[in-house]
C-alpha cells in the first residue's frame, strides 16, 4: 500500500546530542513537509521540500536541519541547538503543481515522539 | 504570519447529537482542509475545500468553505463513539509556484459522554 513510513515512532535525545527522524513516501509525491506538534497546540511547520535537492525554512526552522537527495526520502535532523526539543514530530507529503485541487491535500505519516533524557 | 482561530477547544457531547466547530482566519486562503486525530497518530484528511462558498459532504460530516475566505466550519451529524479526536481546520495561501505548507489551527477536542 501507498503511505508515508516515519521511524522510529519513539526516540530518545541525550543532551547536546544529535538525532534525526526518518520519513519516506512511495505515494510519488514532489512535495515533502516537516511540522512539530506541541500539546494542545496546532502543527507548525519546520521546513518543506518541493523538489528534490531543495527545500525552504517554515516558521520554526531554527534547530533543525533537512535533506532532501531522494523524492521518496525527507530526513529532519534535531540538532543539540534546539533546546526544547520534546514534541510529536509529523512528516507529511503532497503532489505538486499548478493544477488544483492537488495541491492542498497533504497526507501524514504516524508521527515520532521524541523525548529529552 | 497567518493565524487560523478555531473554537471551540473542546466540545463534551453525548453520542447522538450533532457538532458544530469552526475556524477563522486573518487572512485568505485559497483552500480548506478538516483533518482528524487520533491520539497517538497523524491527522487524517476528513474533508478538502477549493471554492469560496462551497459545500461538501463526506458521509456524516460536511464542512463549508466561507465566502470571505477566511473562515471555514465543519458539522457533523448524529455523532458516534468513533468519533472521538482532535480535530484540526487547516489553511493553505497556494500562492503561485509552491507547495506552501499548511497553516493548522489549534484543534477541537470532541469528547463523547455514554
Amino acid at each position: 500500500d501507498g503511505g508515508i513510513t516515519q521511524s522510529p515512532k519513539y526516540l530518545f535525545r541525550k543532551e547536546g546530542q544529535n538525532v534525526t527522524l526518518s520519513c519516506e513516501q512511495n505515494l510519488n509525491h514532489d512535495a515533502m513537509y516537516w511540522y512539530r506538534q506541541d500539546p494542545g497546540q496546532g502543527l507548525r511547520l519546520i521546513y518543506y521540500s518541493q523538489i528534490v535537492n531543495d527545500f525552504q525554512k517554515g516558521d520554526i526552522a531554527e534547530g533543525y536541519s533537512v535533506s532532501r537527495e531522494k523524492k521518496e526520502s525527507f530526513p529532519l535532523t534535531v540538532t543539540s541547538a534546539q533546546k526544547n526539543p520534546t514534541a510529536f514530530y509529523l512528516c507529511a507529503s503532497s503532489k505538486a503543481g499548478r493544477r488544483q485541487p492537488v495541491w492542498g491535500i497533504q497526507y501524514f505519516g504516524a508521527g515520532t515522539r521524541l523525548s529529552v533524557l | 504570519g497567518q493565524q487560523l482561530n478555531q473554537s471551540p477547544q473542546s466540545m463534551f457531547i453525548q453520542e447522538g447529537e450533532d457538532v458544530s466547530m469552526n475556524c477563522t482566519s486573518s487572512s485568505i486562503f485559497n483552500t480548506w482542509l478538516w483533518y482528524k486525530q487520533d491520539p497517538g497518530e497523524g491527522p487524517v484528511l476528513l474533508i478538502a475545500l477549493y471554492k469560496a462558498g462551497e459545500l461538501t459532504s463526506n458521509g456524516r460530516l460536511t464542512a463549508q468553505f466561507g465566502i470571505t475566505r477566511k473562515d471555514s466550519f465543519l458539522n457533523i451529524s448524529a455523532s458516534i463513539p468513533s468519533d472521538v479526536g482532535i480535530y484540526f481546520c487547516a489553511g493553505q495561501l497556494n500562492s503561485g509556484g509552491g507547495a506552501d505548507g499548511l497553516t493548522f489551527g489549534k484543534g477541537t477536542h470532541l469528547i463523547i459522554q455514554p
